[in-house]
């Protein structure tokens, strides 16, 4: 019973292609967050939505737009993929308002050749 | 904004000793949380420990154990009797205490640990 899954665990594409990660959460959480760890790892913030709403979003290129049908799902779509997105993305869900454990998926490592 | 710094970027202990991995952080609110996750070569992201701002007592779970001096801004992660398995890299967070976050934690650059038999 996987809390937070993603899909795909890995993704190698090309300069200037479209490509989505699909997240899934069954934990009931009514939030969602992306996370970018980059080649150094350094994890930083990307979006958060609460009950399907985009509260955080922290500076990123409008090539990457989040998208949450429902509480549940989170999906991160980039358009026209350059080198320096490379890096390994992470979903995560928690309780927006309620202090409790942030849990994790497994990650997404992109690689844009 | 806040800042989360860990000046260690690579530590390593014999198995069966003991670890301590420094973290700091800058923040001026009152009310906030702070975590340490563990991230083995799996990438998975693990919790390891949290930490309430308002309790004064150190959390403990099992061989592991914090050091949090709230004035100092110091939270530091104490791994007793190191196994083979405490391997990973080891990030510490922040998360605030206040509505408008939704949880968001800021992390530090990591520490990776290296466990020797």
């Amino acid at each position: 019973d996987t809390a937070v899954s993603q899909t795909p665990k890995y993704l190698v594409t090309q300069m200037g292609n479209d490509k989505s990660i699909k997240c899934e959460q069954n934990l009931g959480h009514d939030t969602m967050y992306w996370y970018k760890q980059d080649s150094k790892k350094f994890l930083k913030i990307m979006f958060s939505y609460n009950n399907k709403e985009l509260i955080i979003n922290e500076t990123v290129p409008n090539r990457f737009s989040p998208k949450s049908p429902d509480k549940a799902h989170l999906n991160l779509h980039i358009n026209s993929l350059e080198l320096g997105d490379s890096a390994v993305y992470f979903c995560a869900s928690g309780w927006g308002l309620v202090i409790d454990t942030q849990y994790f998926g497994p990650g997404t490592r992109l690689t844009v050749l | 904004a806040q800042t989360v710094t860990q000046s260690q970027p690579e530590m390593s202990v014999q198995e069966a000793e003991t670890v301590t991995l420094s973290c700091t952080y800058d923040t001026s609110e009152s009310d906030y949380y702070l975590f340490w996750y563990k991230q083995p070569p799996s990438r998975q992201m693990i919790l390891v420990i949290r930490q309430e701002a308002y309790k004064q007592q150190n959390a403990t779970e099992n061989r592991f154990s914090v050091n949090f001096q709230k004035a100092a801004k110091s939270f530091s992660l104490k791994i007793s009797d190191s196994q083979l398995g405490d391997a990973a890299m080891y990030f510490c967070a922040y998360r605030s205490g206040g509505g408008t976050s939704y949880g968001k934690l800021t992390f530090g650059q990591g520490t990776i640990l290296t466990v020797h038999p």
